[in-house]
């Protein structure tokens, strides 16, 4: 069964901490992405990636980083957490192109960050 | 603002109701897809719809997309508890490749 995998499900960090949220998928896809998902806000795209080494910033990068070192791998860095932060964290990826298939997302299941 | 605006934000049924998501835009989708996220899950694409006025079925799950494409609908026949979830619109508007995302419906069915 093809995924998207999140390492942490859970995290709890202080304010200032440097924060470490990774994403690895087994579909050989082209894209990924990082999302966060708040109450009435829906998902707001924070960095997303088509390309070992290539990133671009989304609707909401400010006090976010992105690493993508291997195809399969994506990172999703906070250099210094602040407790607007706290929020659930998706990670997804898509294979490229326009073919029927294309641009659909698979998600990970989440990692829900509390930054006290 | 976003550009997809789902109603309504919240709707709880009895189980065999039926029920209709709505997903509007002034904008224009090449095409629209909705996904169900169930608690602790990330979304699930359930259909993606092209080409404006089609109508995609699902088992109990319908789905429509505007023949302007600029609005798409979901509705269920005869709800059953597992339909409960957040249900999400998403596409990527005309000459745009990133996907928006609306703010999803949560959608509670009682046994």
């Amino acid at each position: 069964d093809v995924k998207v995998t999140q390492s942490s499900r859970y995290l709890v960090k202080r304010t200032g901490e440097k924060v470490f949220l990774e994403c690895v998928q087994d579909m050989d896809h082209e894209n990924m992405f990082w999302y966060r998902q708040d109450p009435g806000l829906g998902l707001r795209l924070i960095y997303f990636s088509y390309d070992v080494k290539m990133k671009e910033k989304g609707d909401i990068p400010e006090g976010y980083s992105v690493s993508r070192e291997k195809k399969e791998r994506f990172s999703l860095i906070l250099e210094s957490a602040s407790t607007n932060q706290t929020s659930m964290y998706l990670c997804a990826s898509s294979t490229s192109g326009y073919l029927a298939g294309a641009n659909v997302l698979t998600f990970g299941a989440g990692s829900r960050l509390t930054v006290l | 603002t976003q550009l997809l605006e789902q109603s309504p934000q919240f709707l709880s049924i009895q189980e065999g109701e039926n029920l209709t998501v709505y997903c509007n835009s002034s904008s224009v989708f090449s095409s629209l897809q909705w996904y169900r996220q169930e608690p602790g899950e990330g979304p699930v694409l359930l259909v993606t719809v092209v080409t404006g006025g089609e109508v995609k079925k699902l088992k109990r799950l319908t789905f429509q997309f505007g023949d302007a494409r600029k609005d798409s609908s979901l509705h269920i026949t005869a709800a059953q508890p597992g339909d409960t979830g957040l249900y999400l619109c998403a596409g990527p508007p005309i000459n745009d490749y990133k996907l928006s995302f609306g703010a999803g419906t949560t959608v509670t069915v009682r046994a």
